[in-house]
């Protein structure tokens, strides 16, 4: 059971703000969350464990609510360079379908 | 250091013959998983080796299998290969198991079936 993410797709402009949720139907211990940029390999953005905490990854940063079993991604102040799909993925390695975030200048 | 290298990186067969892909990781990794994307499906997981056992296996046919050896080097093998296999297969290496840690992506074996 892959876990839904919305939306899947989001068009900014530099500057502006973006969340991507991340919802699974099964227990959740622990949250990932990639960036893959077109033609490259995922690259780890942040993992958050069980108890809500949040973390951050430049002006990235993340919540985790075990209790509803999702996530989700806080991009503030967009860069060009968030440009890229972003999957979460649980515990049992299982990604989500991805989201499409694409930042024009 | 030297991230995970993936070979080949292009590959084109034909229905019903098999192929192997293989997966170094990073010095050191002893976990390698590995992955099933495509346009439609997003990021899939086939299977997890940590010390040369299979921990985890994602919901893919037996025609698809992968081993680890001592070194930490992984290969997976497809057989029989169908069209809807055509795929970027990748995998990824972590120092502890999979799903405690960071994942280091290779680039993928992207493979064509004709």
């Amino acid at each position: 059971q892959q876990p839904v993410q919305s939306p899947q797709a989001v068009i900014l402009r530099e500057g502006e703000d973006a969340v991507i949720n991340c919802s699974s139907s099964k227990a959740l211990y622990s949250v990932h969350w990639y960036r893959q940029k077109h033609g490259e390999a995922p690259v780890f953005l942040m993992i958050l464990l069980k108890g809500g905490e949040q973390k951050g990854h430049e002006k990235i940063s993340a919540s985790f609510n075990e209790k509803k079993q999702q996530s989700s991604l806080y991009l503030t102040a967009s860069q060009l360079s968030y440009s890229g799909t972003y999957f979460c993925g649980t515990d049992k390695l299982i990604f989500g379908t991805g989201t499409r975030l694409q930042v024009f200048p | 250091k030297a991230g995970v290298t993936q070979t080949p990186r292009y590959l084109i067969k034909t229905r019903g013959q098999q192929v192997t892909l293989s997966c170094s990781p990073i010095s050191g990794h002893r976990s390698v998983s590995w992955y099933q994307q495509t346009p439609g499906q997003g990021l899939q997981f086939l299977f997890e080796y940590f010390s040369e056992t299979q921990r985890n296996k994602g919901n893919f046919p037996g025609r698809f299998s992968g081993r680890q050896f001592s070194n930490s080097r992984s290969e997976m093998n497809v057989s029989t290969l169908e069209l809807g296999d055509s795929a970027l297969y990748l995998c990824a290496s972590s120092l502890l198991q999979s799903n405690t840690g960071e994942l280091f992506f290779g680039e993928g074996s992207r493979l064509t079936v004709l």
